[in-house]
């Protein structure tokens, strides 16, 4: 079964700043890999998916990910952050949609000073 | 078009009590999806649906829980005597299809408080 960890469970930085979250995953092949951001108060929105061709995925809200086989990465970076990014941030691999085939990590939670 | 939508948006319930919780999903969604999201927790996988058939029901964490779909639309997840371990956030997400990797599209949750 696959498995995600967020290492960082609490990120902090400066409206401005570059943003990277990390996401390791733990699987066999490649997986599907999604980034989804939970603002507070709402429902899970997909910020972007990998599924195979080019590593480097572009997502909504100005964010991308790249996908690293050899370190079974899929970090999630922003340029330059926004108040209105702060949002709990999850992870979630899968090779199929649902139950022990489809895994969210345990989140990050994103705090931006202004 | 309409999102997925969850009622009620907060429940309040007394230990042993047993409670209802509805999802509306996307019109013309096929697939549908129950996850519990703790205090300080991840998702948790509860259940998914197909139509109005549910192949994994592994997610389930004790027989007090139950779901049902249908019409292959609306989904109403029923927690009976309920526990106050039971206290998290609900969540239901939809899918056009059940293809892997499908866009799940999430509801903003039922915040369920057992006292």
């Amino acid at each position: 079964a696959q498995s995600v960890t967020q290492p960082d469970i609490h990120i902090t930085v400066s409206e401005g700043a570059s943003l990277e979250l990390r996401c390791n995953y733990s699987y066999g092949a490649t997986p599907y890999l999604f980034w989804y951001v939970q603002s507070p108060g709402q429902g899970l929105q997909l910020l972007l998916k990998y599924f195979s061709g080019d590593t480097l995925v572009q997502g909504i809200k100005g964010f991308e990910a790249e996908f690293k086989r050899s370190q079974s990465s899929f970090n999630l970076r922003k340029p330059s952050v926004h108040w209105s990014d702060a949002a709990e941030y999850f992870c979630a691999v899968g090779s199929d949609n649902y139950g022990q085939n489809f895994v969210f990590g345990p989140g990050t939670r994103l705090s931006v000073l202004p | 078009g309409a999102g997925v939508s969850q009622s009620p948006s907060n429940k309040v319930t007394e230990k042993g009590k047993d409670v209802e919780l509805r999802c509306d999903p996307i019109s013309g969604h096929t697939a549908l999806y129950w996850y519990r999201q703790s205090l300080g927790q991840g998702l948790e996988f509860l259940i998914y649906f197909q139509g109005n058939s549910a192949p994994d029901k592994s997610g389930l964490p004790s027989d007090r829980f139950s779901a049902e779909r249908t019409g292959g639309s609306v989904s109403t997840l029923t927690i009976q005597r309920t526990q106050q371990e039971d206290s998290a956030v609900y969540l239901c997400a939809s899918s056009l299809g059940s293809a892997p990797g499908e866009t799940q599209y999430f509801g903003p949750g039922t915040r369920l408080l057992v006292l």
